[in-house]
Formats: structure tokens, sequence, C-alpha cells
């Protein structure tokens, strides 16, 4: 069983649709999550960072995590063609240099 | 955010040469440095921790004597792919972590080098 799980994809919807991107995990040691956005041939661009368990929200942006249910989410709402991506969740345990574990990445694509 | 670059964008070499590429952190200071390695349409890999001012740190299956490390200073980390070979055709992509007081460290990704070796 991989350490981080998530669905490849691909995830197709229309301009406008709310998105839901989930990643479970198996390491409860994880304490801080990330959910990072890679264009085709571009290296990965951070969108959200939680600390342990709780929402946060930036834009039309929501990541949420669940440390109880080993569980997180990114929702990313008013979809527009330019987030055509793929999102890449990500999780480290406490440490200033702790290595980061990836899903595998949900390619995403919003159509017009 | 942070910046990292990486240098080259891309390279075509031929089988039996070396490569290096080197990462950058433009606006901090980074004591460690992740490479990792992405095949199309799979997720990173993480190949090695660069760590400066000592030994490099190997993920395990990856050979130290091909991907040879150095961690010249706090800004620049390089990755020399020996005796590539066409199999080590790939996207490699280095990030850093900020560091100090901030207890979130966010890890920061260089924009990727594609390796192409016929």
């Amino acid at each position: 069983q991989k350490e981080v799980e998530q669905d490849p994809g691909p995830l197709s919807v229309p301009e406008g649709a709310i998105v839901s991107l989930n990643c479970t995990y198996s390491n409860s040691a994880f304490q801080y999550f990330m959910w990072y956005r890679q264009y085709s041939r571009k290296g990965p661009e951070l969108l959200m960072y939680t600390y342990s368990s709780g929402n946060k929200e930036d834009g039309r942006f929501t990541a949420q995590v669940d440390k109880s249910s080993k569980y997180i989410s990114l929702f990313i709402r008013d979809s527009q063609p330019s987030d055509s991506a793929t999102y890449l969740c990500a999780m480290k345990v406490t440490g200033t240099a702790s290595k980061l574990t990836f899903g595998t990445g949900t390619r995403l694509q919003v159509t017009l | 955010g942070a910046v990292v670059s990486q240098h080259p964008s891309w390279v075509i070499c031929k089988s039996g040469t070396s490569v290096k590429i080197e990462c950058r952190s433009l606006d901090f200071q980074a004591t460690t440095m992740f490479w990792y390695r992405q095949f199309p349409k799979q997720s990173l890999m993480l190949m090695a921790t660069s760590n400066e001012g000592s030994k490099a740190t190997y993920e395990q299956g990856v050979e130290k004597d091909k991907f040879l490390i150095n961690h010249a200073s706090l800004t620049l980390s390089t990755l020399t792919v020996t005796s590539a070979h066409p199999e080590d055709s790939s996207f490699y992509i280095c990030s850093a972590p900020t560091t100090g007081t901030s207890a979130q460290n966010e890890q920061f990704f260089g924009p990727g080098t594609r390796l192409t070796v016929l």
C-alpha cells in the first residue's frame, strides 16, 4: 500500500464547476499538507499549505485536512480552463527540511 | 513565494556523455535541496537529498555513482548524470525548503530540466 493515495484521473469538468480533489494517507506522523499545481513540462507550483487539521481558503481554492480520517481535499470554485493541470498532494512530518511524500497527481481538464 | 531556478531548462546529449544540472535558490539560502525525477504522466520520484557541506543522501535504488550531487554553497546544488543512457531521459526537478523561525518551511520547486539522451 502506498503512503499516499490519489486518483490519477483524468477528471474533466465544465467551466464554472466546483472541483473536488482528494488524497488519503496512511502515515499518522504527517503534520504538514500541501497541494501543488503542475502544468505540462513545468515544475510544481505551491498552491496551498496546511498544518494539521482544519480548513484554509485562498481565493477560489479551499484546502481541508481531516487527520482523524487521514483524508485531505482541495476544492476549486468557479473552475477556469486555466486551472487545467495536474494537481499533486504532498505531505511531510515535522522538521525543517523533511522530505515530501507525493500522491500520484490528478489530471484536471476544465472545458469551455 | 521563494524562487528556485534550474539550468539548463532542457538538454539533449549523446549516450555516454555526462550532463550537469544546476539548482539555485535565488532569494533565500537552502542548506538542503531535493532532487526528483519525473517520467511522463507520473508523479515525482525523490532521488536524493542534497546537504550543504556534507554528502548527499540517496533514496533506495538510486545509484550514487551515476547521479553525482554536489551542494557547493547555500544557494547552489548540482546534479551530474554520468555516462548518460537513453533510459536516463526524464524530467529532473529540484526543490528547496525555506528555513528560519517559521513553522511552515515551505518547499519550492524549480522549473525542471528535460534531459533527452540519444
